[in-house]
């Protein structure tokens, strides 16, 4: 069974680093072909692409977001960090993980999510 | 960067009609749009790859076509448990990109 787990602050500060951590079972990111990305989601709003890295460790990220992103993984533990610099408040949503590579015959689509984590700016 | 841009925003059917969203691509995409359908509360599932293929465990109902920048996804005999919000995304190029969502509401 596949599944992922986001973990991280449920409060941070404008200009803080957020730091999130993807914990997930039932694949490895070894194995050729898959990927975990990080997508997020402000209250009442629709989905945002953050970034991606795959088996191979190539990375990508979202264009309008990626002087503030990285992303890195921990095969041996079976984790993903994303870190967002500078946060703000309108960086407050729910940050979900998710698995690309379990469907056949296909490229980025991303067939397990995490339940996701709500991160707050304020200060 | 490809961008995606989905209608309705939302709509309003009873149980039983057929609804039809649509979702087209800034750019040609093969067929390369996936669909998920979100709960309140919860995070998105995924229900049609490829355009048009039918992850496991989903209903026959949901059905998925396009190709090129023109995508659709057709739900019919719409269920209680079908009243949710959907979202198309591409998945053909990184960066990968969602459309805007539509929710589907109880008439």
């Amino acid at each position: 069974q596949v599944t992922l787990r986001e973990s991280g602050p449920v409060l941070v500060k404008p200009t803080q680093t957020l730091t999130l951590t993807c914990t997930f079972s039932g694949f490895s990111l070894t194995t050729t072909g898959m990927c975990v990305s990080w997508i997020r989601q402000p209250p009442g709003k629709a989905l945002e692409w953050l970034a991606l890295i795959d088996w191979a460790d190539d990375k990508y990220y979202s264009t309008s977001l990626k002087t503030r992103l990285s992303i890195s993984k921990d095969t041996s533990k079976n984790r993903v960090v994303l870190t967002m610099t500078n946060m703000h408040p309108a960086d407050t949503g729910t940050y979900y993980c998710a698995r690309i590579g379990g469907v056949p015959d296909a490229l980025y689509d991303m067939d397990v999510w995490g339940q996701g984590t709500t991160v707050t700016v304020s200060s | 960067d490809i961008q995606m841009t989905q209608s309705p925003s939302s709509l309003s059917a009873s149980l039983g009609d057929t609804v039809t969203i649509t979702c087209r691509a800034s750019q040609r995409i093969s067929t390369y749009v996936s669909w998920y359908q979100q709960k309140p509360g919860k995070a998105p599932e995924l229900l049609i790859y490829t355009a048009s293929i039918l992850h496991s465990g989903v209903p026959s109902r949901f059905s998925g076509s396009g190709s090129g920048t023109d995508f659709t996804l057709t739900v019919s005999n719409l269920q209680p448990e079908d009243f949710a919000t959907y979202y198309c995304q591409q998945s053909h190029t990184v960066p990968l990109a969602f459309g805007g969502g539509t929710k589907v509401e109880i008439k």
